[in-house]
């Protein structure tokens, strides 16, 4: 069965510095990767993808994903933290046992930037 | 672009009485919605996939009954919850996706409902 894994509840980081928001997946065939972002009481923003190619993906405010097969790992990571990034984040993978239409998602890791 | 509006962003309805939330893609046409609940620190449960057109395929363990789901259009799912209970309150998501986007999802701002 298809799944990722967040293994850190929480993550603290002091603004200006390097963050990692840690991901794992378990897949059968070619993973599509996912992360998002959850802003108190709003709903999830499409953050990045990983389909083929780059293993380094960019994604949007500053963050990028890096794929590493070998390790099954998909880190969200950003050089300069901000306060502004304190939010819930949720890697996900697209399951395609099921044809591709259901995402599952982790159980999310909340930032903390601290100023 | 990519933007998913749902209707209404909160609502407290009595116990016993049926409450519906609209999804809308507003600049897209959906080919796929997808309605979650989430429950406080925790992520999200996917209750249901919706095509256009055809009924909802909903997860083990969600009343088909109790949640009612109609995809009428490319731009729009209601979920109706019927006979709310108090532990129906809860934060309701719904997302929506289209082909050509490898299936990343595009998510509404949520609904939370109050069942009192």
């Amino acid at each position: 069965a298809q799944s990722v894994a967040q293994p850190e509840d929480q993550v603290n980081v002091a603004e200006g510095n390097p963050l990692t928001v840690k991901c794992t997946y378990s897949v059968s065939g070619n993973p599509y990767l996912f992360w998002y972002v959850q802003y108190p009481n709003r709903g999830l923003q499409f953050l990045l993808k990983y389909i083929t190619g780059d293993n380094l993906v960019k994604g949007s405010y500053g963050f990028e994903a890096e794929f590493n097969k070998s390790q099954t790992s998909f880190h969200l990571k950003k050089p300069s933290a901000l306060v502004s990034d304190s939010a819930l984040y949720f890697c996900a993978v697209r399951d395609i046992e099921t044809g591709g239409f259901k995402t599952i998602f982790g159980a999310g890791t909340r930032l903390f930037v601290k100023a | 672009g990519a933007v998913v509006s749902q209707h209404p962003s909160w609502v407290i309805c009595k116990s016993g009485t049926s409450v519906k939330i609209e999804c809308r893609s507003l600049d897209f046409q959906a080919t796929t919605m997808f309605w979650y609940r989430q429950f406080p620190k925790q992520s999200l449960m996917l209750m249901a996939t919706s095509n256009e057109g055809s009924k909802a395929t909903y997860e083990q363990g969600v009343e088909k009954d109790k949640f009612l789901i109609n995809h009428a259009s490319l731009t729009l799912s209601t979920l109706t919850v019927t006979s709310a209970h108090p532990e129906d309150s809860s934060f309701y998501i719904c997302s929506a996706s289209y082909s050509g986007t490898s299936y990343e999802q595009y998510f509404g701002p949520g609904t939370r409902l109050t069942v009192t």
